[in-house]
Formats: C-alpha cells, structure tokens, sequence
C-alpha cells in the first residue's frame, strides 16, 4: 500500500521567507509526528498529534515552528520568517497507535522527507 | 528520560565478513527499541524492532539485534556484509509515556568495502 508521503521533496528560500511542508500519512493511521534531521543535531522531535487531542508540541525550536493536522490526516509544518539554521531534512511519520497502554503497534514509518534550504 | 549511545559513528568492514554496530541505551521504562536504516538521499527504514518479547529479534536483510537488559545494549549484527548494507543506521529508543516520541542516537555509517 501507499506510504507515507511529502511534498515538497526539496524547498529551496530566501531567508525571512514563510515555508509550508505537507505530509500525506498512511491511510488509518493515527498518530503523525515531524522530525528534523541536521548535521549539526542529528534527528531531532518536533511535534506529535495523536488523533483529536491537543499535540505535544515540546520540541518545537521556536515560536516561528507550527503545525496542523486537518481532518486528522494531512499535516502541514509552517516555518515562519526562516533562518538559515533551519535548513535541514524535514520527516514525517506516522504510527497506527500512538499512546501508552495499548497493544504495542507504536512502528513509525517515515516519508522521504523535504530537504529545506534557506539563503 | 531516555537517551541513546552509538558508539561508533562510522565502521568499515570488508564485503562478506561480520557487521557488528554498537548501541547502548537509557530509559526509565520499559523501552521499545528499533533500528533504522537510511541510504543516500532516502527515507528511514525499518530494521527490526523490540518490544518486550524476545530478546533475539530478526529484521529483514539478514540483520538482527540482541536486547540485553544488563548491560542496557541493543547491538545490531549481521554474519556476512553485503555492498548494498553501506548506509547510515540508527538505534532509537521508543518513549511508551510520551506518544511513542522516538529518540534516535546519533547514528553509524557502515561502509562496505570490495
């Protein structure tokens, strides 16, 4: 079946600019979560939604970082008024089950993710 | 918290001799554990996971880890390396009372060399 999925594959901007990143999980999963992958932080968390509760937005870097996930599918990643450390390999994934205390589906499977370049 | 330790960020090893990649973790609870593969410009792919049942577990490509709760290690072996194995790897620890957040080491490039 279809994996997970994210567009685009590569953004290149200009510093200061607003980026939007798309993720497209796998159908009838619920659980979605951004990571970051950088040379100098190696993969790091950055927000995770797990059906229609509150996300856990704990590892967020800064205020400019947002995200939604609409209809409990889709999910964008909005970087306002971009640095050039944000530059960075932007992944999604997503799980069947999110929370603790049941049967142990918590297998994240990851898109390709979108390389994000800021000058 | 949890944490993970690889503790060689590359190993070299000749096609066809044993690949051994080392992690060592810490956590609180009950970890899940899982090792990732990513080739050049791919996305990550699942190895194999644990999750409390065998401490042997098998992935696929002829790799496998062992879970020792003693010396809190989840090593990632295969007997006979393949030229198609060079990636990078990644052990990452499963955090069950936060979401399933995964928190990954930092990786170990394994090359593979003719």
């Amino acid at each position: 079946g279809a994996g997970v999925s994210q567009s685009p594959s590569n953004k290149v901007t200009e510093k200061g600019k607003d980026v939007e990143l798309r993720c497209d999980p796998i159908s009838g999963h619920t659980a979605l979560y951004w990571y970051r992958q950088s040379l100098g932080q190696g993969l790091e968390f950055l927000i995770y939604f797990q059906g229609n509760s509150a996300p856990d937005k704990s590892g967020l870097p800064s205020d400019r970082f947002s995200a939604e996930r609409t209809g409990g599918s889709v999910s964008t990643l909005t970087i306002q008024r971009t640095q050039q450390e944000d530059s960075a390999v932007y992944l999604c994934a997503s799980s069947l089950v999110g929370g603790s205390g049941r049967a142990m589906t918590d297998t994240q499977y990851f898109g390709p993710g979108t390389r994000l370049t800021v000058l | 918290a949890q944490s993970v330790t690889q503790l060689d960020s590359h190993v070299s090893v000749s096609e066809g001799t044993p690949v051994l990649l080392r992690c060592n973790y810490s956590s609180s609870y009950s970890p899940s554990l899982f090792w990732y593969v990513q080739h050049p410009n791919k996305g990550l792919q699942l190895l194999l996971k644990y999750t409390s049942a065998a401490t042997l577990v098998k992935g696929i490509n002829g790799f496998e880890a062992e879970f020792k709760k003693s010396e809190t290690s989840f090593h990632l072996t295969k007997p006979s390396a393949h030229m198609s194995d060079a990636a990078e790897y990644f052990c990452v620890v499963s955090d069950r009372n936060a979401g399933n957040m995964l928190t990954f080491g930092g990786g170990t490039r394994l090359m593979v060399k003719p």
